[in-house]
């Protein structure tokens, strides 16, 4: 059984790019969350998706933006990149109500 | 005042020895926490939950919740040196599936 899966491992942009991360979740799990883990903090939540809608937002501007797709895959997209973008992405499964297991992570620099 | 709260530490202890891990929570109306392990250049993983007021055991991890002070822990019996990593208190702003938020983690070294 799969758990869940991240494309891309590792990312370089420059400021003012554009840059769209993607996530799988965990076989039967129908939710998905994003979350911003910046060097030596926890992670931040930035959105939750349940059947293809943003359920919950976090402190983030709209630069971030989401979407989930009917096999309830997802992918954080992030416009006009910012040199404090700089984090680890996480992307977390679960199934409407328990535990959230984390994917390995995109680990995005921005030059 | 954060809404968790963790000792960033780093936090050492001698292999074999018990390690204790603190959080405390300024939401008086949550319900359920969870505790995540995150090696170096990982991404964390669940090693414990607690809903209920008292302690929880699962092999050589002891959860402790005491709502009334809004503080759990976590504690590791046994330290070994594979246990050194960063945990993380987390809490959910509903039962189960809501955001979690987290704490900024406690680095552990288990000192052989």
């Amino acid at each position: 059984d799969a758990g869940v899966t991240q494309s891309p491992t590792h990312l370089i942009k420059t400021r003012g790019q554009q840059v769209t991360l993607r996530c799988s979740p965990k076989s039967g799990h129908d939710t998905v969350s994003w979350y911003q883990q910046a060097l030596g903090q926890g992670p931040q939540f930035i959105f939750q998706y349940y059947e293809e809608e943003e359920r919950q937002r976090g402190n983030f501007p709209d630069r971030f933006s989401g979407h989930q797709f009917p096999n309830y895959s997802s992918e954080l997209n992030v416009n006009a990149l910012l040199l404090g973008d700089s984090a680890l992405y996480l992307c977390a499964s679960s199934f409407v109500v328990g535990e959230q297991f984390f994917g390995p992570g995109t680990r995005l620099t921005v030059l | 005042q954060k809404e968790v709260e963790q000792n960033s530490g780093p936090l050492s202890v001698p292999e074999g020895a018990i390690a204790s891990l603190n959080c405390t929570y300024s939401d008086r109306g949550s319900q359920s926490f969870f505790w995540y392990r995150q090696y170096s250049g990982k991404s964390p993983e669940l090693i414990m939950f607690i809903y209920s007021n008292g302690d929880k055991e699962d092999g050589r991890f002891t959860a402790q919740l005491n709502k009334a002070s809004q503080y759990v822990s976590l504690l590791i019996r046994d330290s070994q040196p594979s246990d050194s990593a960063t945990y993380l208190c987390a809490v959910p702003t509903n039962f189960g599936n809501e955001k979690l938020t987290f704490g900024t983690g406690t680095r552990l070294t288990i000192i052989p």
